[in-house]
Formats: C-alpha cells, sequence, structure tokens
C-alpha cells in the first residue's frame, strides 16, 4: 500500500540552525501538507502546497520557515533558525485532491524535531 | 472560521465496552466532516468521514459516527471496545482543503 514516508523520524538541533525535513509524498497525489504538533497539544496546520507553490499558510508559518518540492517526488520543509519553540513532531501529509474529496489526507509517521 | 471541538482530553472504558467520543462542530456553511485515528508512534490515519450524503457514517475496525445538524454534533460510536482501540482520536473539519484538527482525545481501554 502506498504511504507517505518522512526522514528523519527524530532530528536534535541548537537553537538558530537551519533544519530540513524531508518527506516523500504518496506518488499520484496533487497536494501536500505540513503540520505540527507540539507535546500535549493540538495537530496544528501550517501550510498546503499545491501545482508547485503555496496555496494556504498558517500563521505560524513565517519568514523562518519555507517549503519546496525540488524534484517530482521530495517535498520539504526547512527551517532557517530554529528556536526552542519550533520543537514537534512535525507530519507531512498528501491528497489526491478532488478525486478523493476534501479531507482525505495520508499523514507520514512523523519527524520529531528537538531545538536545545 | 470552521472549528472543532472534542469533550475530553481522556476517555477510559472496560474492553468490551461502549465507546463515545464527542466531537462538536461550528461552521457557517455544510461541513465536511472525520474522524482520525493515531497510533502510537504513528501518523494520523483516516477512520471516516462525512460529506453530507448520509448522516450516519461507518469506518474501518468497527467505528461509526452519526453527523447531528440540530446538535452540531458529530460523536464517534463503538459498540465494543477493543484493547487494540488505545489510540489518540481526532476530530477534523475541512476548511478550503485542508484540516482544521480538534485538541484529540486519548482512549484508555482497561482488560
Amino acid at each position: 500500500e502506498p504511504e507517505v514516508t518522512q526522514t528523519p523520524s527524530h532530528q536534535v538541533t541548537q537553537m538558530g540552525q537551519e533544519v530540513i525535513l524531508r518527506c516523500v509524498p504518496i506518488s499520484n497525489h496533487l497536494y501536500f501538507y505540513w503540520y505540527r504538533q507540539i507535546l500535549g497539544q493540538k495537530v496544528e496546520f501550517l501550510v498546503s502546497f499545491y501545482n508547485n507553490e503555496i496555496s494556504e499558510k498558517s500563521e505560524i508559518f513565517d519568514d523562518q520557515f519555507s517549503v519546496e518540492r525540488p524534484d517530482g517526488s521530495n517535498f520539504t520543509l526547512k527551517i532557517r533558525s530554529t528556536k526552542l519553540e519550533d520543537s514537534a513532531m512535525y507530519f507531512c501529509a498528501s491528497s489526491e485532491g478532488v478525486g478523493q474529496g476534501p479531507g482525505v489526507l495520508f499523514f507520514g509517521s512523523g519527524t520529531q524535531l528537538s531545538v536545545l | 472560521a470552521q472549528s472543532v471541538t472534542q469533550l475530553g482530553s481522556h476517555v477510559s472504558v472496560s474492553e468490551g465496552a461502549l465507546v463515545l467520543l464527542r466531537c462538536n462542530y461550528s461552521s457557517s456553511v455544510p461541513p465536511y466532516l472525520f474522524w482520525y485515528v493515531q497510533y502510537p508512534n504513528q501518523g494520523l490515519q483516516l477512520l471516516l468521514k462525512y460529506t453530507s450524503a448520509a448522516t450516519l457514517v461507518k469506518g474501518i475496525n468497527g467505528f461509526e459516527a452519526e453527523f447531528k445538524k440540530s446538535e452540531t454534533s458529530f460523536h464517534l460510536t463503538k459498540p465494543s471496545a477493543h484493547m487494540s482501540d488505545a489510540a489518540e482520536y481526532f476530530c477534523a473539519v475541512d476548511s478550503s482543503y485542508k484540516l482544521i484538527f480538534g485538541s484529540g482525545t486519548r482512549l484508555l481501554v482497561r482488560p
């Protein structure tokens, strides 16, 4: 069964460092997402990406964040200068879009980011 | 703005007992509603979805949810809990092809 894969599963970094979280969405999917979940809190939307551009982003997704689909398979989230409060589980998700209807997202297992 | 509220951060039931996880929504338009489940160390997985075709929606693993417009609710139920149902459950609403999640309910199943 196709799945969304994320690497690494754990990432530890020093405050102020850049990190890149990587995702391989399901191959025929058209919409890509990043969500995050701070420990003990709700899953929060960060950004959606469609047709090689950001379609929507939340208030959390400030200038320190960027996304890229550098080739036909990878989807990355970059945090330029990490802060302590960026520590969270980051989930990548993809969706077929119109075909499956809204809201049917397939999630990866997440990358646990720890900023020290 | 669309949102969902989940009542109860933790629900504990005995194996074989009824599971009831509560979700209320707020939406200015007919909503698309979802329940997702997160097992330990895994990503979120779609359990079921409501897209206005039928008010009672059946999902995987014996779960179902009923859309009640009069109560703005979309509660998740399962007649008989199994140990393997222990997980975190998230109610969500679609908002322009992105999901807005509730705060989650952790289901504990006692032997």
